[in-house]
C-alpha cells in the first residue's frame, strides 16, 4: 500500500508570493491533516480536513488556508509569505472515524522544506 | 499551555543497550491516546508505538514499549537493545477526546537520540 505522498518536496519562494503544497493519503483514508515544523516553535497542527470539509483547526492566521478534494487528496495554501513561513511542513492521513478510547493512528509524509526568502 | 513535556533534549547511548525517553502530558479529559513517533534526518515522521488512556496494560511493538504511569501522567518510550539506526529525533504526541474521529496531535519538543557504536 502506498503511504502518504506531499509534493513539491522542496521549495524556495520569496517574501510576499504565495505557495501551493500537496498532499496524497494513504488510499482509503479520508482524513488529511497538516502539520508547521520549526526549530523555535516545534511541530504545530495547522488544520484537519475529513470529507472535504475543515472539521479541527489549529491558532495560524488566515494566511494559511486549505482544501480537500473528493478523492481526499488535500492542498494547503499559505498566502503573502512571510520569513516566518520557512518551515518543513508535513501532512498526515488517517481514517478520521475513531471512537473514544479508540487508536487512529496518523500516518506521515515525508514533508516538503519551504524556505522563504 | 504546552501539554506535552520531553525533559530530555538530547541522549547519547551505547548500542545495545536499554533507553528510555521522558515524556508527560497534561489534560483533563479522560479520553486521550499517546503517541510515539520517530524522525529521522530526511524529515518523515515514523509512527512507533501507541497507548490509550484506557488501556490496562503498558503497549509493546517489537523493541519498543510503553511505561504508561496514567496517576504521574508520563508515558515513557523504551528502546530495548538500541540499535544505530535507532539515532534519531523521538517526538511524544498526544490526541485528546472532543470531536470523536477530529485528528490533531500536540507535540512535546522532542528528544534527539544518538546511538554510539
Amino acid at each position: 500500500k502506498a503511504g502518504v505522498t506531499q509534493t513539491p518536496r522542496y521549495l524556495i519562494k520569496t517574501r510576499g508570493q504565495q505557495v501551493t503544497l500537496s498532499c496524497s493519503p494513504i488510499s482509503g483514508h479520508r482524513s488529511v491533516s497538516w502539520y508547521q515544523q520549526t526549530p523555535g516553535q516545534g511541530l504545530q497542527f495547522l488544520f484537519e480536513y475529513f470529507s472535504e470539509t475543515q472539521r479541527n483547526k489549529g491558532n495560524f492566521p488566515g494566511r494559511f488556508s486549505g482544501r480537500q478534494f473528493s478523492n481526499s487528496r488535500s492542498e494547503m495554501n499559505v498566502s503573502t509569505l512571510e520569513l516566518g513561513d520557512s518551515a518543513l511542513y508535513l501532512c498526515a492521513s488517517s481514517w478520521g472515524t475513531w471512537t473514544s478510547g479508540g487508536q487512529e493512528t496518523q500516518y506521515f509524509g515525508p514533508g516538503t522544506r519551504l524556505l522563504v526568502l | 499551555a504546552q501539554k506535552i513535556t520531553q525533559t530530555q533534549p538530547g541522549m547519547f547511548v551505547q548500542e545495545k543497550e536499554a533507553v528510555t525517553l521522558d515524556c508527560t502530558y497534561d489534560t483533563s479529559d479522560p479520553s486521550y491516546g499517546l503517541f510515539w513517533y520517530k524522525q529521522p534526518s530526511s524529515g518523515e515522521m515514523i509512527f512507533l508505538i501507541y497507548q490509550g488512556s484506557y488501556d490496562q496494560q503498558n503497549a509493546t511493538e517489537g523493541r519498543y514499549s510503553l511505561n504508561f504511569q496514567k496517576a504521574r501522567k508520563s508515558a515513557n518510550l523504551v528502546i530495548s537493545a538500541s540499535q544505530l539506526g535507532d539515532s534519531a529525533m523521538y517526538f511524544c504526541a498526544m490526541r485528546e477526546g472532543g470531536i470523536q474521529g477530529a485528528q490533531k496531535l500536540v507535540f512535546g519538543q522532542g528528544t534527539r537520540l544518538t546511538i554510539n557504536p
